[in-house]
């Protein structure tokens, strides 16, 4: 099946830093989508993307869907300790708005 | 605010007895909701897709028997784990989407701890 990579696992940064995140896949996705995860709470949305080459922004997030469709980064801009979270990418891979989620990158953020 | 709902968000059992979980989804209604299951340190993996007015419809590997699925209204999907065993303890999460092929929205999750 359609599968999403994101690496490393976990990553550090310091306050105020900018961090990127990628997602790939050997697949082509029609959407991309970035979710944040709080420990002990569901994944929120950040971010939907609906077309190749699209650059899209959340506040200090920017994300963007590759124009090869088989990839997206999320970009986050002068970390502040609450971006502290697992960050996931995710795409439909069925009807009805089925998702495959990427295995997540934790971020760790220091004061 | 949130727009979908889940109760309870988190439950003790003891082995051998069931836990229903309850995903609302609220200020729409939800035909198709979905329910995922989080271990540990893990990405989230598809249990199955919870249809109104039909049966669900269970991943590979999912047991239909044990995890019991009923969406018996546009705004109500339950998720019943039935004669729990300390191998169930998990995160259960569950979605909903708004329109077709519009992003899902998470429950807040239910962190099921089996004794």
């Amino acid at each position: 099946g359609q599968q999403l990579n994101q690496s490393p696992q976990s990553m550090f940064i310091q306050e105020g830093e900018d961090v990127s995140m990628n997602c790939t896949s050997s697949s082509i996705f029609n959407t991309w989508l970035w979710y944040k995860q709080d420990p002990g709470e569901g994944p929120v949305l950040l971010i939907a993307l609906y077309k190749a080459g699209e650059l899209t922004s959340n506040g200090r997030l920017t994300a963007q869907f590759g124009i090869t469709r088989k990839d997206s980064f999320l970009n986050i801009s002068a970390s502040i300790p609450s971006d502290v979270g697992i960050y996931f990418c995710a795409g439909p891979t069925g009807a009805n708005s089925k998702l495959t989620f990427g295995k997540g990158i934790t971020l760790s953020v220091r004061p | 605010g949130a727009v979908v709902s889940q109760h309870p968000s988190w439950v003790i059992c003891k082995s051998g007895t069931s836990v229903k979980i309850e995903c609302r989804s609220l200020d729409f209604q939800a035909t198709t909701m979905f329910w995922y299951r989080q271990f540990p340190k893990q990405s989230l993996m598809l249990m199955a897709t919870s249809n109104e007015g039909s049966k669900a419809t269970y991943e590979q590997g999912v047991e239909k028997d044990k995890f019991l699925i009923n969406h018996a209204s546009l705004t109500l999907s339950t998720l019943t784990v039935t004669s729990a065993h300390p191998e169930d303890s998990s995160f259960y999460i569950c979605s909903a989407s708004k329109a077709d092929n519009s992003p899902l929205h998470f429950g807040n999750g239910t962190r099921l701890t089996v004794t």
